[in-house]
């Protein structure tokens, strides 16, 4: 399987400041098929970003996400309060897909 | 209004069994293929299967496979994840997801919709 490592772990910033989370893979993701996704409490995860860098429809131009190959990053250039949340990466070029075990940006 | 309903969860003794359902609606079932993720207390999301359209393919993680398995009913709209030999380490809440748009299960794919999920405790 597929090991994706997100890192950091958690991220103490501010609204407006500008964040970059990394993910990396055990092995090339093929097709760059990388996904972002955002999750907050009680509610249902929300597709940011495929493809590794195209947007998903709705989601605003202050996400973008880059790399290829092993080397993946969500970056959001100026956060707002409701960018507050856990993000995960999540492959799904090979079986099993597999997620990152997530970053947390907080307040 | 694509919508999915978990239900079924709830608490399980170890070694036991549950199986949770998940009835479709708001888009063409039978289209797409489906799977389950699922969040333990404090965790993150974990992959744990897929099932193709036409129920005829599916895959698994390694640390469900052997324990659970994953079906569909097409004339019912319904997904279904049958858990045996439950762990305390299966506490978790179980989601069911919609890929975007496969139908088979090595297509790459990512997901479009969740249900709000059923959560599973397994205590004794």
């Amino acid at each position: 399987d597929i090991v994706l490592t997100q890192s950091p772990g958690t991220l103490s910033l501010s609204p407006g400041e500008r964040v970059s989370l990394s993910c990396r893979a055990s092995q090339s993701v093929s097709g760059n098929y990388l996904a972002w996704y955002q999750h907050k409490p009680g509610q249902t995860p929300r597709l940011l970003i495929l493809g590794a860098s195209t947007r998903a429809p709705g989601i605003p131009d202050r996400f973008s996400g880059s790399g290829s190959g092993t080397d993946f990053t969500l970056t959001i250039s100026r956060l707002e309060p409701e960018d507050f949340a856990v993000y995960y990466c999540q492959q799904y070029g090979r079986s099993p897909r597999t997620f990152g075990q997530g970053t947390k940006v907080e307040f | 209004e694509v919508q999915l309903v978990e239900s079924g969860g709830g608490l399980g003794q170890p070694g036991g069994s549950l199986r949770l359902s998940c009835p479709a609606s708001g888009f063409t079932f039978s289209n797409y293929a489906m799977h389950w993720v699922r969040q333990a207390p404090g965790k993150g999301l974990q992959y744990l299967s897929v099932i193709s359209a036409d129920g005829r393919t599916t895959n698994y993680a390694d640390s469900v496979k052997d324990r659970f398995t994953i079906s569909r009913d097409n004339s019912k709209n319904t997904l279904f994840l049958q858990m045996r030999s439950l762990r305390v380490e299966d506490t978790a809440v179980y989601y069911c997801v919609k890929s975007a748009h496969c139908s088979r299960v090595d297509c790459p794919d990512h997901f479009d919709y969740w249900g709000h999920g059923s959560l599973v405790t397994v205590s004794s």
